[in-house]
């Protein structure tokens, strides 16, 4: 199947700052991405769909100045959790269907764990 | 608007017996229906997707799910649990409207807990 690849898995930040995570489909062009955040022992709640070319789609509830999204080319999307506090540590996913594909399923990366102290 | 439900939060069985993972779904027209695995501090993999056709879908690792339109349900199951299918299985419904943005819609997880 495809490869969606999502960088850094890991990440432990300090509040009030920055931290961008890579999600790149390797063997296939994504016109569109979509980001979840996992609670522990929760569902994945969609945040956003990341559109090629265009900006991104949010979710109700979710603060689009916070989570800044950006996907710049047909292979890679990005998703920067801005002035980071300890309550946006989580477990973010995201995944990618191939081009034109309409029978559905999605790809997912890896996951990033964020840790903000 | 769509919605699936995943009425056990855990699933608790011994190893060599078969196994059953309850959803059923809710959506306003014709559906599509996954199911997806996920271990530890890992993101999701693709199990298995029932389109259109034969109820009974077979995926991956001896899995299978059968879909049953008159109780809106499309259970996955397994003849004979291992050790390594312990892990956290989400259900995921897609509706199909004729054009626009078609969301994933996911389950809460069922926690399989095999036992040796």
């Amino acid at each position: 199947g495809a490869v969606v690849s999502q960088h850094p898995s890991w990440v432990i930040c300090k509040s009030g700052t920055s931290v961008k995570i890579e999600c790149r489909s390797l063997d296939f062009q994504a016109t569109t991405m979509f980001w979840y955040r996992q609670f522990p022992k929760q569902s994945l709640m969609l945040m956003a769909t990341s559109n090629e070319g265009s900006k991104a789609t949010y979710e109700q509830g979710v603060e689009k100045d916070k989570f800044l999204i950006n996907h710049a080319s047909l292979t890679l999307s990005t998703l920067t959790v801005t002035s980071a506090h300890p309550e946006d540590s989580s477990f973010y996913i995201c995944s990618a269907r191939t081009q034109g594909a309409n029978t559905g399923e999605l790809f997912f990366g890896e996951g990033s764990r964020l840790t903000v102290l | 608007a769509q919605s699936v439900a995943q009425p056990e939060d855990q699933v608790n069985v011994a190893e060599g017996n078969p196994l059953t993972v309850k959803c059923t779904y809710s959506v306003s027209g014709n559906p599509y229906l996954f199911w997806y695995v996920q271990y530890p501090n890992r993101g999701l993999q693709f199990l298995l997707k029932y389109i259109t056709g034969d109820n009974l879908v077979k995926g991956s690792y001896g899995f299978e799910a059968e879909f049953n339109k008159s109780q809106t349900s499309f259970h996955l199951k397994k003849p004979s649990a291992l050790v390594s299918d312990s892990a956290l299985y989400f259900c995921a419904v897609r509706d199909m409207p004729s054009g626009g943005y078609q969301k994933v819609t996911f389950g809460t997880g069922t926690k399989l807990q095999v036992i040796p």
